[in-house]
């Protein structure tokens, strides 16, 4: 069964730093693409970053550019997401998504929470 | 990036059929026949329906159909059950080689 579980989400203050964990489990994760997706509260979804399977490209949305840095690690099974200068824009649920050739997500994560408040 | 167009809400009875549509340009929706769905729940991540324009997602009901014209592609829903109320979202691939999302629909059954 595929699985993703995001993990490190948390309250933090505007400016500060924040790295995400996206764990996936039952199938070859080195095989796929995967995105950072995001919804503010009560908002749509929002693209936040791409990575390549073998991690040597990434792709961030503009509003996220400079600031926040994807990254894999085939060994661990395991996609991050770096995020830095973080603003109350950023707030919301962070989703990781398993990307199908054909650009569609067929398998989503639960979420992790990130609230950016002083 | 701009998002796809989408109604804010649209709304049917059980038993009626309803049409959601996803209006973009001709850098993602018009070009490419790469544009999916996403139906989510309140407090759910987003569950894939449609792919491809009108492929269903595994285990989706066949009472959801794609479609596209142009620069708009169009979700349908067919005898309207009250657990399809949720939140609806369309994506498309861009000419900037990545993916756009619609602002979302919310499908109330009344």
């Amino acid at each position: 069964e595929v699985q993703l579980v995001e993990s490190g989400g948390d309250l933090v203050q505007p400016g500060g730093s924040l790295r995400l964990s996206c764990a996936a489990s039952g199938f070859t994760f080195s095989s796929y693409a995967m995105y950072w997706v995001r919804q503010a509260p009560g908002k749509g979804l929002e693209y936040v970053s791409t990575i390549s399977s073998n991690g040597d490209k990434t792709y961030y949305g503009n509003s996220v550019k400079g600031r926040f840095t994807i990254s894999r690690d085939n060994s661990k099974n395991t996609l991050y997401l770096q995020m830095g200068s973080l603003r109350a824009e950023d707030m919301g649920v962070y989703y990781c998504a398993r990307l199908r050739g054909t650009w569609y997500f067929d398998y989503w994560g639960q979420g992790t929470l990130v609230t950016v408040s002083s | 990036q701009s998002a796809l167009t989408q109604p804010p809400s649209v709304s049917g009875s059980p038993g009626q059929s309803v049409t959601i549509s996803c209006t973009g340009t001709s850098s993602d929706v018009g070009t490419y026949n790469r544009v999916s769905w996403y139906q989510q729940a309140p407090g759910t991540a987003p569950k894939l329906m449609i792919y491809e324009v009108s492929n269903r997602a595994s285990g989706v009901p066949d009472r959801f159909s794609g479609s596209k014209s142009g620069n708009t592609a169009s979700l349908s829903i067919s005898g309207l059950q009250a657990e399809d109320e949720a939140d609806y979202y369309c994506s498309s691939y861009t000419t900037s080689g990545t993916v756009v999302f619609g602002g979302g629909t919310k499908l109330t059954v009344l």
